[in-house]
């Protein structure tokens, strides 16, 4: 069965530092990976996705995401942390077997400091 | 730009009544999905629905759930009699095109409803 782990429910950075949010997946066949963001009383908006073509993939506000298949890993980062970022983010994958669902991490909230 | 809209925001209801959660998805999507968050857990896929039936359901959406599309527009979510263990918050979501998620297509969600059991 496909799985998504977060690393760090909770992760904290100063204004103007590098956002690192760490995600692994495992899958028994090429996935399909997203980055969801959920800021205050909103619903999940798409940061970025993977689908099998660029392992570099740019996504909105700045953040950008590497598919690292050797580390399956898909980690989330932005090289410098807005107020505005502070936000719950969710990696999410694709089943596999051709069901047409995500299945998400359990989330990293991350806080930023002045 | 075009949205998942979903009401209630809030409801609260007594265990053992029904509910019906409603959502609007995007007007050209095909594809329509529901997934919940219970607090403090994973956001967890209920079922999909593409060309008026379910395509897919996981082992949470037992008898109790049912979903419809009763009009060209609103899809919605029953839950017949509910539970403590129901309240979450419930997203609605959809996405454009055949295939669905398979065929590259992005998932949009609505805000979600926050369903209270007590």
């Amino acid at each position: 069965a496909q799985s998504v782990t977060q690393l760090g429910s909770h992760v904290s950075v100063s204004e103007g530092a590098l956002v690192l949010l760490r995600c692994n997946y495992s899958s028994s066949v090429p996935p399909y990976l997203f980055w969801y963001v959920q800021y205050p009383n909103q619903g999940l908006q798409l940061l970025l996705k993977y689908t099998s073509a660029a392992t570099l993939v740019k996504g909105i506000n700045g953040f950008e995401a590497e598919f690292k298949k050797s580390e399956t890993s898909f980690h989330l980062t932005k090289p410098s942390a807005h107020m505005s970022d502070a936000a719950e983010y969710f990696c999410a994958v694709s089943a596999a077997g051709g069901y047409n669902k995500l299945i998400f991490g359990a989330g990293t909230r991350l806080a930023v400091h002045p | 730009e075009p949205e998942v809209t979903q009401t209630p925001s809030h409801q609260v209801t007594q265990m053992g009544q029904e509910v019906i959660l409603r959502c609007v998805p995007i007007s050209n999507h095909l594809y329509f999905y529901w997934y919940r968050q219970i607090l403090g857990q994973k956001v967890e896929f209920l079922v999909s629905f593409y060309n008026n039936e379910i395509s897919e359901k996981s082992e949470i959406f037992d008898d109790q759930f049912s979903v419809e599309r009763p009009d060209g527009s609103n899809f919605t979510l029953k839950i017949r009699s509910t539970k403590l263990e129901d309240s979450a918050m419930y997203f609605c979501a959809s996405s454009p095109g055949t295939g669905g998620l398979l065929a590259g297509n992005t998932i949009y969600f609505g805000e979600g409803s926050w369903l209270t059991v007590v």
